[in-house]
């Protein structure tokens, strides 16, 4: 199946500093990406949906300051988590739609941001 | 809105036993269904999925049938095996009108743990 590479897989950081996350479609072209975050044992809750060339829909409560998102092509976008703090620690996992294969959205293998 | 529901968890069940994993759904319009996997540590995998009612997604020994008129798609396994333990997601994509950009909604998941 398609393949979808999220990187870093495992981030800590200090408080007060941002991070950036890649995803990228290593076999498809995606003008649509998504951005989940995952709190243990529990559901995945989407973030925003980021599309190729224009602005990131968030979704309702989601700051779009605190979560910036890019998609400056059609293989890659990033979340960077801006002036991170320790309530942001958290899996968050991507993924990527692909038109080409009725729509089926493919899951990166998430990064874990431990904030200190 | 569109939403899922699924069997809560956790499963525990000896290799070789049946597995049955309940999912039912609110959609409007006329959704496509997943099921996704997630594996400790990782993020998720599609495991199978169907598109149109009647349908049946399998992989890997899976099967699920996708029942519109029971707004059903319970996911079976003949015979589990200790490789199976993971948590298993139930999910829709929203299809038709409106423009939908083809989020995924997601149930809670559901814990399965084979013991050998």
């Amino acid at each position: 199946g398609a393949v979808v590479s999220q990187h870093p897989s495992w981030v800590i950081c200090k408080s007060g500093t941002s991070v950036k996350i890649e995803c990228r479609s290593l076999d498809f072209q995606a003008t649509t990406m998504f951005w989940y975050r995952q709190f243990p044992k529990q559901s995945l809750m989407l973030m925003a949906t980021s599309n190729e060339g224009s602005k990131a829909t968030y979704e309702q409560g989601v700051e779009k300051d605190k979560f910036l998102i890019n998609h400056a092509s059609l293989t890659l976008s990033t979340l960077t988590v801006t002036s991170a703090h320790p309530e942001d620690s958290s899996f968050y996992i991507c993924s990527a739609r692909d038109p080409g294969a009725k729509n089926i959205q493919y899951f990166g293998a998430g990064t874990r941001l431990s904030v200190l | 809105g569109n939403s899922v529901t699924q069997m809560e968890g956790p499963v525990t069940l000896s290799e070789e036993a049946f597995l049955t994993i309940n999912c039912t759904y609110t959609a409007t319009g006329y959704p496509s269904l997943f099921w996704y996997v997630q594996y400790p540590g990782e993020g998720l995998q599609l495991l199978l999925k169907a598109t149109k009612a009647d349908d049946k997604g399998s992989n890997k020994g899976f099967e699920a049938t996708y029942r519109k008129e029971t707004t059903s798609f319970h996911l079976e396994k003949g015979s589990v095996q200790v490789s199976d333990s993971a948590v298993y997601f139930c999910a829709l994509s929203a299809v038709g009108s409106g423009g939908s950009n083809y989020k995924l909604t997601f149930g809670k998941g559901t814990l399965l743990t084979v013991n050998p």
